[in-house]
């Protein structure tokens, strides 16, 4: 199996600032996709921003960017100018192709805490 | 509009009960998965199914079981073989042909009592 590692199980920001989630992860893959997902109080999963491996851009969605480093295996989230609604679990995730059974993994989640 | 709904949000068992938690979508997506959600373990896939009427066991399919005998439901039943099952419980659905995120379910909490 897959496996994808968050070693930050908390992290926490002033209002405004930037903070940067880690994510590393184990594949002999080189076809894949690469996921943030965000976990509010409310326990419903959102999609913060995906990552496509064959793509060398990083993704960018307003506020949320990723440093993607495909030779270290490694997915950081960056937040920029932090808001409170931003406090909420953030679990990495890494999701196989097709051909080989179209599973996501997850890490163990990092608890973002934003400070007003 | 669409989703996917899943129920209860709260549900309490008794040790040694037998218990289905239901998953339901309308988004027509062909793939449906169950994640169990414990503190400090991230999600853990327990089942999965890519199409109608077939299913494959995830990384913690021991005590539980599936069906998928209609594309917008996949209920998932909790045995009393699970021995540990109390957890936060999630269902997710995706289109399978296009590598786009999952959606999920708002979650069912079950304790055991």
């Amino acid at each position: 199996a897959q496996t994808v590692t968050q070693s930050q199980p908390e992290m926490s920001v002033q209002e405004a600032e930037t903070v940067t989630l880690s994510c590393t992860y184990d594949t002999s893959e080189s076809d894949y996709y690469l996921f943030w997902y965000k976990q509010p109080p409310s326990r419903q999963m959102i999609l913060v921003i995906r990552q496509e491996a064959y793509k060398q851009q990083n993704a960018t969605e307003n506020r949320f960017s990723v440093n993607f480093q495909k030779a270290a295996k490694s997915f950081s989230l960056k937040i920029s100018d932090s808001q409170l609604g931003d406090a909420a679990m953030y679990f990495c995730a890494y999701r196989t192709p097709l051909n080989t059974g179209n599973q996501f993994y997850f890490g163990t989640g990092t608890s973002l805490t934003v400070i007003p | 509009d669409g989703g996917i709904t899943q129920s209860p949000k709260y549900l309490f068992r008794k040790e040694g009960q037998n218990v289905t938690l239901s998953c339901e979508q309308n988004l027509n997506h062909d793939a449906m998965y169950w994640y169990r959600q414990d503190p400090g373990q991230g999600l853990r896939l327990i089942y999965y199914s890519q199409i109608v009427n077939d299913f494959q066991k995830g990384d913690i399919a021991e005590g539980y079981s599936v069906s998928r005998e209609k594309k917008e439901s996949f209920p998932l039943t909790v045995t009393s073989a699970q021995k540990n099952p109390t957890a936060f419980y999630l269902c997710a659905s995706s289109i399978r042909t296009v590598l786009y995120g999952y959606t999920f379910g708002s979650g069912t909490r079950l304790t055991v009592v």
